[in-house]
């Protein structure tokens, strides 16, 4: 399976941290993409990193893509209670289809 | 631009009723996926669509279940005879044209599926 596995399941930390999230995954991939739940809501697109890339940005977000170990992470730099949601990685394979992991609950006290 | 626009939000059905889920992709999407979401886990993907073709559905359960993207209109996915274990949250996503490294998708807001 490709399913993508996050790492932790959960995370705590206080406004103003840092958070890491990470994403290993079995086989091999076209893409990696990141996406935001909040509770009871649609998922929001965050970051799609291709195979052929090691990082990317966007804003507070950095992700990181290693293929030789097949994982990936997140980080959210600067956190904010705005931030608290559930994360998810999701790996594309050559068909265009997108396998989801099960996700890391990010809580963000103020 | 819309997004992608799901129907309806929420559907209640009893058990041994029909549920059709609707899903218009974002405009220029030819690529529309099903998910679906139980309280508490992540997402389980049930089919992959093009217009009229089915190109993966190995998520989705053989009976009851079906799915498709007409030429014309929305995707829908139907589940026959609904069962309790039927509830749960089924998100469309849809994508454009997939290149070499595939594509952003982009979701709708889900229809919520409760089996009374």
């Amino acid at each position: 399976s490709q399913q993508g596995e996050e790492d932790p399941q959960a995370l705590s930390i206080q406004e103003g941290e840092n958070a890491t999230m990470n994403c290993s995954y079995k086989t091999s991939i076209n893409n990696l993409q990141w996406y935001r739940q909040n509770s009871g809501r649609g998922l929001v697109h965050l970051i799609l990193i291709r195979s052929n890339e090691r990082e990317k940005h966007s804003g507070r977000l950095r992700v990181t893509l290693d293929t030789s170990k097949k994982s990936s992470s997140l980080l959210i730099t600067a956190s904010r209670a705005a931030d608290t949601a559930s994360y998810f990685c999701a790996v594309g394979g050559s068909q265009g289809n997108l396998i989801f992991g099960k996700g890391t609950k990010l809580s963000v006290k103020p | 631009n819309a997004g992608v626009m799901q129907n309806p939000r929420h559907l209640v059905r009893r058990r041994g009723q029909e549920a059709r889920l609707r899903c218009s992709p974002m405009k220029g999407h030819s690529h529309v996926y099903w998910y679906r979401q139980l309280p508490e886990e992540g997402l389980k993907f049930m089919v992959y669509l093009q217009k009229e073709n089915i190109i993966d559905e190995s998520g989705m359960p053989k009976e009851r279940f079906s799915a498709e993207f007409p030429k014309e209109g929305p995707s829908i996915l139907r589940i026959q005879q609904v069962v309790r274990g039927d509830s749960a949250a089924y998100f469309c996503a849809s994508s454009p044209q997939v290149g070499a490294y595939g594509a952003e998708a982009f979701f709708g807001q889900g229809t919520r599926l409760t089996v009374v």
